[in-house]
């Protein structure tokens, strides 16, 4: 079956530090790949997506490449805020089967970043 | 524009009571699906709806019930709560059922079972 791993945390950073989180999966086909962030207690949005292999997503600095040859999508900010402190969850969805937006989540890295 | 919207927020019940937790969306999405959340564990589906009158299981399903009688609503009902079912529930809804689309997360219920 599918599936995503992604570092445990937590990870703490001081404020304007370099973060990445790697993310690797397995899956079946090609699967779409996503960053969801979950703030304290709050539900989780998306961070950023991308559909297909070489596709970069981006949004409030955050970046990460849909790498098909290593089965990755690797989750990077240049300089990170305390406004970042945060959950950060991977995930894909299977296009093969149906009904195709079934996520299958990572275990989630927490952030804390220090001032 | 609400978006995902869940409630009760916190749940404390007894072993063996029944409840339901409520989810409505007012983005005539097609897609909703609920899942559940524990440390360490991510998030895991229990049951999914690709519209009005469809439904279908998860990864978890067991011990849960839902229904899709409106696009806007789908509820989640608990028939007999145990203890293992201490968790944080998370409805999402999405416009389709398609791999790539983007779904919308409610803020979640937290429910303890004693």
């Amino acid at each position: 079956g599918n599936s995503v791993t992604q570092m445990e945390g937590p990870v703490t950073l001081s404020e304007e530090a370099f973060l990445t989180i790697n993310c690797t999966y397995t899956a079946t086909g090609y699967p779409s790949l996503f960053w969801y962030v979950q703030y304290p207690g709050e539900g989780l949005q998306l961070l950023l997506k991308a559909t297909k292999a070489d596709d970069k997503g981006s949004n409030k600095g955050f970046e990460a490449t849909y790498r098909k040859e290593t089965t990755s999508f690797h989750l990077e900010k240049g300089s990170v805020q305390v406004s970042d402190s945060a959950v950060y969850f991977c995930a894909l969805t299977d296009p093969i089967k149906a009904a195709g937006n079934k996520l299958t989540f990572g275990g989630g890295t927490r952030v804390l970043v220090k001032p | 524009n609400a978006g995902v919207t869940q409630t009760p927020k916190f749940q404390v019940l007894k072993t063996g009571q029944s409840m339901t937790l409520q989810c409505a969306q007012d983005m005539n999405h097609e897609y909703m699906s609920w899942y559940r959340q524990d440390p360490g564990m991510g998030l895991r589906l229990i049951h999914y709806s690709v519209g009005a009158g469809i439904t279908d299981q998860g990864e978890v399903p067991n011990g849960y019930n839902v229904s899709r009688s409106t696009t806007e609503d789908f509820p989640l009902r608990l028939l007999s709560a145990a203890p293992s079912q201490t968790s944080v529930y998370f409805c999402a809804s999405g416009a389709t059922s398609g791999g790539g689309d983007t779904q919308y997360f409610g803020p979640g219920t937290r429910l303890t079972v004693l």
